[in-house]
């Protein structure tokens, strides 16, 4: 519907394992960005990328990290994980003159 | 004042009722505004935008007040259907499309 998709849907992960997620977008969306919603919380922004280069990062340390490919499909990258990075991770791709971002289904993401 | 502040919730209204959210943003610059709605374990999806005085779509309105910094979002005659979280979000003024979002004022429509 929104043409975001993103993989895996569900992960379950340890403490200090590294993970990584995939997001794509049709073409013509150049902007991704990723949040991540805790539970009961509205999503934070994570990053954004934009024609490859990072556009502006939130308050997420840097074992958080990103990339955006030619074909404008994006990974988050989380080094060393923690408890509390279990959360929804969702990327939303915009390309628009009206700002307007639009969301994949979002990976959940279980740290034990 | 946090960047974007909602009504608590939750709200608990029966099928037909009107129901009101309002939702607070600290920064003045901001230009236009979104309403996302969220159902349980979904991803955001937009509602509705607002760049102006407030939109309209359906049962559904939104409203704009710059110099008290609050946006409004009335549902009328709300279907069970409606049952969901509605995120309030405000995107960056600093450049690039950062959005911040509110915590979510959750709705249930009754019979």
């Amino acid at each position: 519907e929104t043409g975001v998709t993103q993989s895996p849907t569900h992960l379950i992960k340890t403490r200090g394992q590294q993970v990584t997620l995939r997001c794509s977008s049709q073409s013509g969306h150049n902007t991704v960005s990723w949040y991540q919603q805790a539970l009961g919380q509205g999503p934070q922004f994570i990053f954004q990328y934009y024609r490859e280069e990072e556009n502006g990062r939130g308050n997420f340390p840097p074992r958080f990290s990103g990339l955006q490919f030619p074909n404008y499909s994006s990974e988050l990258n989380v080094n060393a994980l923690e408890l509390d990075d279990s959360a929804l991770y969702l990327c939303a791709a915009s390309g628009g003159a009206l700002n307007e971002q639009f969301f994949g289904p979002g990976t959940r993401l279980t740290v034990l | 004042r946090k960047e974007v502040e909602q009504d608590p919730g939750p709200f608990n209204v029966p099928e037909g009722a009107t129901v009101a959210f309002n939702c607070t943003y600290s920064n003045s610059a901001s230009q236009s505004f979104f309403w996302y709605r969220q159902d349980c374990r979904k991803e955001p999806k937009l509602l509705m935008s607002v760049y102006s005085s407030g939109n309209e779509d359906g049962r559904f309105t939104a409203q704009l007040n710059r110099a008290s910094q609050y946006i409004s979002l009335l549902i009328r005659d709300s279907k069970l259907s409606d049952s969901a979280t509605y995120l309030c979000v405000v995107p960056n003024t600093g450049g690039g499309n950062k959005l911040t979002f509110g915590t979510g004022t959750q709705l249930k429509v009754e019979l």
